[in-house]
């Protein structure tokens, strides 16, 4: 089956900067990754998402990118701000399955 | 995007007894799905809740233990039976339309076992 490896799993950045998370999948029939970002008491939020006819997709201040031969897909944060904290998580779902595969997370830490 | 709910939000419960979660979407959407996710940790898929039939069950997880009804498209519950302090979780409800599309999450049940 898919497995998906995400890291860092933490990070820390000043207000301002950019964040980078990255993750690596192994099915190379995986077409469709969404990022979610989960923040204290709630429940995971789509906040961007890609599939593989795709290289690189931007909302505002995020953006995701995907590389298919190498089997790995970024989200790029940046100006991050307080709001920004939060874990995030990366999922890969393979084409013809409607169930993604979830890393592991990656807890963000912005400090003002 | 469907707006997921989810009741109870929280609750403490003797070992023993049994709770049913429900899980309501605004919105007719084809697959609905039930995860755990432990304090810190990933997201664990329970079970595909099927609409009209059983539900489809991961390995580790029994429908003795979990028991899902789906009765519509935009309705199921959970059932956690008999817990014992190891079913301490929080449990999340999503709904999608599958292949290729992105589910959407309610914001869990936090259950504590004591």
């Amino acid at each position: 089956g898919e497995n998906v490896e995400q890291h860092p799993s933490t990070l820390s950045v000043q207000e301002g900067d950019s964040a980078v998370i990255k993750c690596t999948y192994s099915d190379s029939a995986s077409n469709y990754f969404p990022w979610y970002k989960q923040e204290l008491g709630k429940g995971p939020q789509l906040i961007i998402d890609i599939r593989s006819n795709v290289g690189e997709k931007k909302d505002q201040r995020i953006a995701v990118t995907l590389n298919k031969t190498a089997k790995h897909f970024s989200l790029h944060i940046t100006e991050t701000q307080p709001e920004d904290s939060a874990v995030y998580f990366c999922a890969a779902t393979t084409g013809g399955s409607y169930i993604p595969t979830f890393g592991r997370g990656t807890s963000l830490i912005v400090h003002p | 995007s469907a707006v997921i709910s989810q009741k109870p939000s929280r609750d403490i419960c003797q070992r023993g007894t049994s709770l049913t979660i429900q899980c309501q979407v605004d919105s007719q959407v084809t697959m609905m799905f039930w995860y755990r996710q432990q304090p810190g940790q990933s997201l664990t898929l329970i079970a595909t809740a099927n609409q009209g039939s059983e539900a489809t069950y991961e390995s580790g997880f029994v429908i003795d233990k979990f028991p899902i009804s789906r009765p519509n498209l935009t309705f199921s519950t959970l059932t956690v039976s008999n817990m014992s302090p190891e079913d301490s979780s929080i449990y999340l409800c999503s709904g999608g339309e599958g292949d290729g599309q992105p589910q959407h999450f309610g914001d869990g049940t936090r259950l504590s076992i004591l």
